[in-house]
């Protein structure tokens, strides 16, 4: 099963400052990555995937990048309504395993 | 707007049978492009997927939980479902279902539902 770290756990931005979110596959995953918001009491929302394209109606704010094992999520100016859990999610290997990090809480600075 | 609501009940004893449903509604699960899942997370722990179905009943499942879930599909009614059995305390977790859509020709999942909170105690 490949694992998904998630760093920092705890990321604490002030708004309109830039916030950078890691991922690290344990092996290869190609681009077969998305990003996940969840905010307390709601569904989880898809953000971004293909490691790097973004869904329908994510804000131009959310970037995604990286390839293979190292990802990164960027928030180019953290809005009030980015402060949530995000998580990563490996899906290279469905229907056998997919995979979610631990989540990384971006709170207010 | 798609919109997925997961149904069951709150509280399982021990030893029983866990049954929840997903109804979808501003959608068709009987759609060839989409399969539907059921997710789990358990409390302090990361989510982890279950299994998935296709409207025609093909289906798969998370090989690492062990053979005690099912998964079904009701496109009369728009909904699936997941059954449980031999429930332990290791069950209780927040289920959620959710949508996966063929997005750069691999299975994405993008849409969930709320989640609903199992937990299991005599």
């Amino acid at each position: 099963e490949i694992v998904m770290t998630q760093s920092p756990a705890t990321l604490s931005v002030s708004p309109g400052e830039r916030a950078t979110l890691s991922c690290r596959a344990s092996q290869s995953v190609s681009s077969n990555l998305a990003w996940y918001q969840q905010k307390p009491g709601q569904a989880p929302r898809l953000l971004i995937y293909g490691a790097s394209t973004r869904a329908t109606g994510i804000p131009a704010r959310f970037s995604g990048s990286g390839s293979g094992t190292d990802f990164t999520l960027t928030i180019s100016s953290l809005q009030s309504e980015d402060f949530a859990v995000y998580y990563c999610h490996q899906y290279n290997m469905w229907p056998v395993s997919i995979t979610f990090g631990q989540g990384t809480r971006l709170e207010i600075k | 707007q798609l919109q997925l609501q997961e149904s069951g009940p709150g509280l399982v004893k021990p030893s029983g049978t866990l049954s929840l449903t997903c109804t979808v509604s501003g959608g068709s699960i009987s759609s060839s492009l989409y399969y539907w899942g059921w997710f789990r997370q358990p409390p302090g722990r990361r989510l982890e997927w279950i299994a998935s179905i296709f409207y025609t009943g093909s289906n798969y499942y998370n090989p690492s939980l062990g053979g005690r879930f099912t998964i079904s599909v009701d496109p009369s009614k728009n909904h699936f479902s997941l059954e449980l059995n031999s429930v332990t305390a290791t069950d209780t977790a927040l289920y959620y279902c959710a949508r996966l859509a063929l997005l750069s020709s691999r299975r994405v999942i993008d849409y969930w539902g709320q989640g609903t909170l199992v937990t299991v105690s005599s």
